[in-house]
């Protein structure tokens, strides 16, 4: 039981360059978030999606997009990055959609733009 | 919309000593409130929630948080702590389906 796995856990890459960031989770929920981790900023959604083919935007999506084509994936990609976008990146999953469901989250992508 | 600040970024405690993170949040009706746990190069981990009911709620490791709605606090606690409890703690309250964080507070164990 793989549960969320996200790829590549390390990424450099050069500004203005586009960049993919995957996450696959075995269990069919139907939400999936992704966030940003900054320090002194916590964890701000990125983008979120209830389905597939439903996306919407979260706290912070500048810079970037999704898709959820099938349910068990959740690709993230930034279009033209930038140094501001060197962050830690984590999926998270919802087993039960509802107030007070449990967030299940991968373990990462370190993302360094240069 | 809702928010939740964690005010201390770093605790730092002795091993088998008592610890409290503190946690508020801004919301005045009905909230879910979640303490998450990070550790090194990890992704988050539930420690606990309060949904309804008791007031305090007890999770994993021996932590445990009480809900106060007048303070509108959630405040975590344990009452010994070992050198593996260093790690990154996150507090979040529900907002529908989404989570909105702290900014974490990182305890820092000490020998």
């Amino acid at each position: 039981d793989a549960g969320i796995t996200q790829s590549p856990r390390y990424k450099i890459t050069e500004t203005g360059r586009q960049v993919t960031l995957m996450c696959h989770q075995t269990w069919s929920h139907s939400y999936m978030f992704w966030y940003r981790q900054d320090l002194g900023h916590g964890l701000r959604l990125i983008y979120y999606s209830a389905a597939a083919d439903i996306t919407d935007k979260g706290e912070v999506p500048d810079g970037y997009v999704v898709s959820r084509s099938k349910t068990e994936n959740f690709p993230l990609t930034l279009e033209s990055a930038t140094r501001s976008q060197t962050s830690v990146y984590f999926c998270a999953s919802i087993h039960a959609p509802g107030q007070g469901a449990e967030q299940y989250f991968g373990p990462g992508t370190r993302l360094t733009v240069t | 919309a809702q928010s939740v600040t964690q005010l201390d970024s770093q605790v730092p405690v002795f091993e088998e000593a008592p610890v409290e993170l503190r946690c508020n949040y801004s919301s005045s009706v009905s909230v879910y409130l979640f303490w998450y746990v990070q550790y090194p190069n990890q992704g988050l981990q539930l420690l606990l929630k309060y949904l309804s009911g008791s007031t305090l709620v007890k999770g994993i490791n021996g932590f445990e948080a009480e809900f106060n709605k007048s303070q509108t606090s959630f405040h975590l606690r344990k009452p010994s702590v070992h050198i593996s409890d260093t790690a990154e703690y996150f507090c979040a309250v529900s907002e529908g389906n989404k989570l909105i964080f702290g900014t974490g507070t990182l305890l820092a164990v000490q020998p």
